[in-house]
Order: structure tokens, then sequence, then C-alpha cells
């Protein structure tokens, strides 16, 4: 059962526009969410997250969005770059589970010049 | 802040074989410790997560095991090697058990012929 669904497997956008990567989960005591982005050959790395208690969080271009009622968060990168070029993973945690993620799996994110 | 040290990079096994990937982190103390494994094109699998010295939690029967000797160290290990043992296998630090941000290696990538 797969608790933490990215639908979109890729991702193609254009320098300057904005992306938009969407995450949906099913598991109603998940109470933080977390952005993640992996180059080839490389850790993931952190990008940014966003409590229960909120529906927005911002850092820079990035920004992440949290509807708790559909059970929907969005990633937006405004503007896109080409070093933006990536997968990005959503990711949910439930406090009282050890603090474990549960990770999507994936949206391989192109940013054409 | 935190660095988390995999090694090593690359490995090439024969079916059979026994492993042993390391992972250690500075910076930090008493951390949570998590072993992934990214399978070609899927996501993020926890195989193992450690809260202390001696203490391992499984999360999928397989044949690999896991180890925390030391604080800072984490050990994945296997007897005999499958080849569906292949894939991209990451350790994550997280600080403590009051937050949720996880920070990864730079990974391992493992192939079983």
């Amino acid at each position: 059962d797969q608790q933490v669904k990215q639908n979109s497997p890729s991702l193609s956008v254009q320098e300057g526009r904005i992306s938009i990567l969407n995450c949906d989960y099913t598991n109603s005591m998940f109470d933080y969410f977390l952005w993640y982005k992996k180059y080839p050959a490389e850790g993931p790395t952190f990008l940014i997250s966003i409590s229960s208690i909120k529906d927005k969080n911002e850092d820079g271009r990035f920004t992440v969005f949290l509807n708790k009622s559909a059970k929907h968060l969005s990633l937006h990168i405004v503007p896109s770059q080409p070093g933006d070029s990536a997968v990005y993973f959503c990711a949910a945690a439930d406090g009282g589970s050890n603090y474990k993620l549960t990770f999507g799996k994936g949206t391989l994110l192109t940013v054409n010049p | 802040s935190q660095t988390i040290h995999q090694w090593p990079a690359t490995l090439v096994q024969p079916v059979g074989s026994p492993l042993s990937l390391e992972c250690t982190v500075e910076g930090t103390s008493n951390p949570n410790l998590y072993w992934y494994r990214q399978a070609a094109g899927r996501g993020l699998q926890l195989l193992f997560y450690s809260v202390g010295i001696g203490q391992i939690s499984s999360e999928v029967p397989q044949n690999l095991s896991a180890s925390r000797p030391q604080d800072r160290q984490f050990i994945l290990s296997s007897k005999k090697l499958l080849l569906s043992d292949s894939g991209f296998y990451l350790c994550a630090s997280q600080l403590g058990q009051r937050t949720y941000e996880q920070y990864f290696g730079p990974g391992t990538r493992l192939t079983v012929t």
C-alpha cells in the first residue's frame, strides 16, 4: 500500500517558468512533510518542509503548499533554472512512529534552457 | 552541521558473496540512523533504522542485516548476496528524535553479478 504517491513520473518546463510538483498521501496520521532533491548517483538533499499546522512554507524560489482536507501537497519552484533538473521526492512523517519518513517514488524534473 | 560518509562508493560483487557497507556520521551525537535502498526506477525503500547503539529495527524481510556498533557508525551486511540486492544504498542521519529532517550520505552503488 503506497501511502505517499507522486503520480507524475516526469515533468518538463522551460527555464524561467514555474515548476509545480505534486504529491498525495493517504495516511491521515502524517503530520510533517518534506521535499528532497536528488541528482543521479548522489544522496538526496533536503529542500523544504512543512508542518501540518501550516498550509504554506516559503524558502527563496521554493514554496510548499499543503491541503490537508485533500491530503495533497505541492512544491512550486519559481523561476525554474536548468540546475533544478533532478528527481524530486516527497516524504511524509507520523510523529508517533519514531520519526520515520515515507517516501514517494519521485518525479523527474527537466528544466529546458 | 553533520556530514555522512559512506564507503565504498561503488561495488561489484558475485552472487553468494558477503557484503559490508559502512556509514559514519560526523558533527552530531546520538542520531537516528537509517539504511535505504533505491532500486532502478523506484523510490526510496527503508531497510533498517536505529535509535541507538545495538538497537536495530528491520522494515522488510530480506537477507540483509544491520548493526550499530558505535553511536555514529551504521553497517549494512549480508552473508550471501542475491541478484535482487543490486541497487543504490543510502545511509541517512536524523538529529535525535525531535526533528523530522534526514540528511543523506553520498550512497553506494552495488551491482550483484
